[in-house]
Order: C-alpha cells, then sequence, then structure tokens
C-alpha cells in the first residue's frame, strides 16, 4: 500500500470549515483513500473514502486532485466533538485485506 | 445492529494469568481483524480473519493466540504476557469487498502486571 504524508497536528476554529490535507503521491490506480478518526481512548471511526471522484457524506466530504497526488478531508462546520486523530489512509481494492495507519494529525476544534 | 462490541472493557492481567478478550458483531461481516494501540501511537494490525479462517498474523508472539469461532465472534486468548504488551486491544470487521470501510469496537484497555 501507498503511504501517506499528514501535518502531525492542526488547530480549527468551531464553526467555520476545517481542511485536512494529506498527501499520496505514490497511489496506483487501484487504491482508494480512505479517512478514520479516533477520539481519545474510543476506536477509530470510518468517515469517508474514494477512488477518483470527490465525495460528501452526512460528516464530512473528500476533495481528490485529478492526479489522485493528494487529498482534503472537508469538515463543514467544526465542532468542539471533531477533536480528534485523523487517519488518511490509501489502500488496494484487491490482494490482502490489511488497512495499515500511519501516524494521523491530531486535530484540535477551538471555541 | 451497527456496532463492534468488546469485552471487557478495563483487563489487569498478571504475567502468568490467562485470559481471553472478545468480540462480537452481528452485520454479517465476514472479516474480522484484531488491532494493537499503544499510548499516542497509531493502531498496529495483528491479525485478520476471513470467513473464520486467520488469513494474517503480523508475525504476533505465540502468547497472543486468536481464535474465530463462528462468523459473529472473534477472540484473542492472552497467555505468559510481559508488561510491554500493555496497550489498547481493537477489534474491527468489514464486508469482504474491499471498497467497504471498517467498524470498530471501543477495545479493551490492557493491563499487565
Amino acid at each position: 500500500d501507498a503511504k501517506t504524508t499528514q501535518p502531525p497536528s492542526m488547530d480549527c476554529a468551531e464553526g467555520r470549515a476545517a481542511n485536512l490535507p494529506c498527501n499520496h503521491s505514490t497511489i496506483s490506480g487501484n487504491e482508494y483513500v480512505y479517512w478514520y478518526r479516533q477520539i481519545h481512548s474510543q476506536g477509530p471511526q470510518y468517515i469517508i473514502h474514494g477512488l477518483k471522484n470527490n465525495e460528501t457524506n452526512e460528516m464530512a466530504s473528500l476533495i481528490i486532485t485529478e492526479d489522485r497526488k493528494s487529498s482534503t478531508l472537508i469538515l463543514p462546520h467544526a465542532t468542539l466533538r471533531d477533536t480528534a486523530v485523523y487517519y488518511c489512509i490509501v489502500r488496494a481494492s484487491y490482494g490482502n485485506n490489511r488497512l495499515a495507519f500511519g501516524k494521523g494529525n491530531q486535530v484540535v476544534v477551538i471555541p | 445492529d451497527t456496532e463492534v462490541t468488546q469485552t471487557p472493557k478495563h483487563l489487569v492481567m498478571g504475567m502468568t494469568n490467562k485470559k481471553s478478550l472478545k468480540c462480537e458483531q452481528h452485520m454479517g461481516h465476514r472479516a474480522m481483524y484484531w488491532y494493537k494501540q499503544k499510548a499516542k501511537k497509531p493502531p498496529e494490525l495483528m491479525f485478520v480473519y476471513s470467513y473464520e479462517k486467520l488469513s494474517i498474523n503480523e508475525s504476533v508472539p505465540s502468547r497472543f493466540s486468536p481464535e474465530c469461532p463462528n462468523s459473529s465472534l472473534l477472540n484473542l486468548h492472552l497467555h505468559a504476557l510481559q508488561p510491554e504488551d500493555s496497550a489498547l486491544y481493537l477489534c474491527a470487521s468489514s464486508h469482504q469487498a474491499k471498497e467497504h470501510g471498517y467498524t470498530f469496537g471501543s477495545g479493551t484497555r490492557l493491563t499487565v502486571v
């Protein structure tokens, strides 16, 4: 699986949109981009995933660049409950069933 | 039911004890996973079960022994653990199709004394 690069931490203002970047410059054509988050002392929570097109669900939007080398997770209206470690993961749609977490991005939503 | 349930939530055990962690899901998922997470580190994959058969063992020491009695249950048997095995143990499940996300439980906080 390709590796990802995320900032180690970032602050976001409550009520504003939070834009979380992820670089995955070695991603291959069959690899999906997944986003998970982990709130302190809880298990990771699936947020969204995509292959080529932008995706939106009730939690967030995922914007993938045309060359697929980077993506942005957008939390439209950040709340204090969105404070968590956010993991960007790329994973092949074939082969072994392995989801590997990187170091993630510690996001703190500030009042 | 859209949850993965793990029991117990907390466990303290001695180095000579034998204990088991349990994980249950009723979402019809046929892939189940054990992860280990040390403080301030990302989760690390330990085992993958696919259709009740062990498909991936990430070179985990034999003092950790997984078991999948049926499609809804996953156990992790612990024996002769070391203090450095203290961690949060997470169970997850997913559909077999790779494009689906994982559902994680809240974990078992294990302390080895």
